[in-house]
């Protein structure tokens, strides 16, 4: 069965910490991603990776910072934290696709709130 | 850039009832995927359907239905004889390609609540 893990569901910081949402999978996909989701906003990319040291941006990835060092794990890094980056974030993954599109399949989320 | 437009925020029905889910998309690819997924409140997305730019056809699973129409960049989704179980946010998604992946759009999604 597909799965995908994040380290927290609920996490408090402080104002200026260092943050790190961590996510594995254990299904060998390639593509992995890290959204965010707020209210009347949907989910919005932040930063994707489709292999191994790897990465791109995504539509939002102000404040934030990525880390792939192995294929199953994807880590999600505020730098430093602050009040605006209080969401919930979704992690995702992905097969390598040839000619079909496949469904991401995504974690529970981490409800993260900075004060 | 593609878009994904989910006009209704929130719907209200009571059980039974059938109720549709809008959702328009903007796209210059010719060869696209469009998805559904649904996020009951435990909070983890849980795919629904997936449906190729080629593949017109309207596809039924139980209650569930789809209305895929290119002519009108649209992909609405139907859920007959609602359930309480039904209430969920659901999202309409885009495919979309970027460097070596393939991303998606989503809307902003759609508070579905099926009262007793």
């Amino acid at each position: 069965d597909v799965k995908v893990t994040q380290s927290s569901r609920y996490l408090v910081k402080r104002t200026g910490e260092k943050v790190f949402l961590e996510c594995v999978q254990d299904m060998d996909h390639e593509n992995m991603f890290w959204y965010r989701q707020d209210p009347g906003l949907g989910l919005r990319l932040i930063y994707f990776s489709y292999d191994v040291k790897m990465k791109e941006k995504g539509d939002i990835p102000e404040g934030y910072s990525v880390s792939r060092e192995k294929k199953e794990r994807f880590s999600l890094i505020l730098e430093s934290a602050s009040t605006n980056q209080t969401s919930m974030y979704l992690c995702a993954s992905l097969p390598f696709q040839r000619e079909f599109a496949y469904e991401q399949y995504f974690g529970p989320g981490t409800r993260l709130t900075v004060t | 850039a593609q878009k994904v437009t989910q006009a209704q925020t929130e719907i209200s029905v009571v059980e039974k009832e059938d109720v549709t889910l809008d959702c328009v998309y903007e796209t210059r690819d010719t060869t696209y995927y469009l998805f559904w997924y649904k996020q009951p409140p435990s909070g983890e997305l849980v795919f629904l359907i997936r449906r190729n730019s080629f593949d017109e056809q309207n596809e039924i699973s139980g209650r569930y239905s789809w209305n895929f129409q290119k002519s009108t960049s649209s992909f609405n989704f139907t859920i007959t004889a609602s359930q309480v179980v039904d209430s969920a946010v659901y999202f309409c998604a885009l495919s979309e390609r970027q460097g070596g992946s393939e991303k998606l759009v989503f809307g902003k999604g759609m508070k579905l609540t099926v009262n007793p």
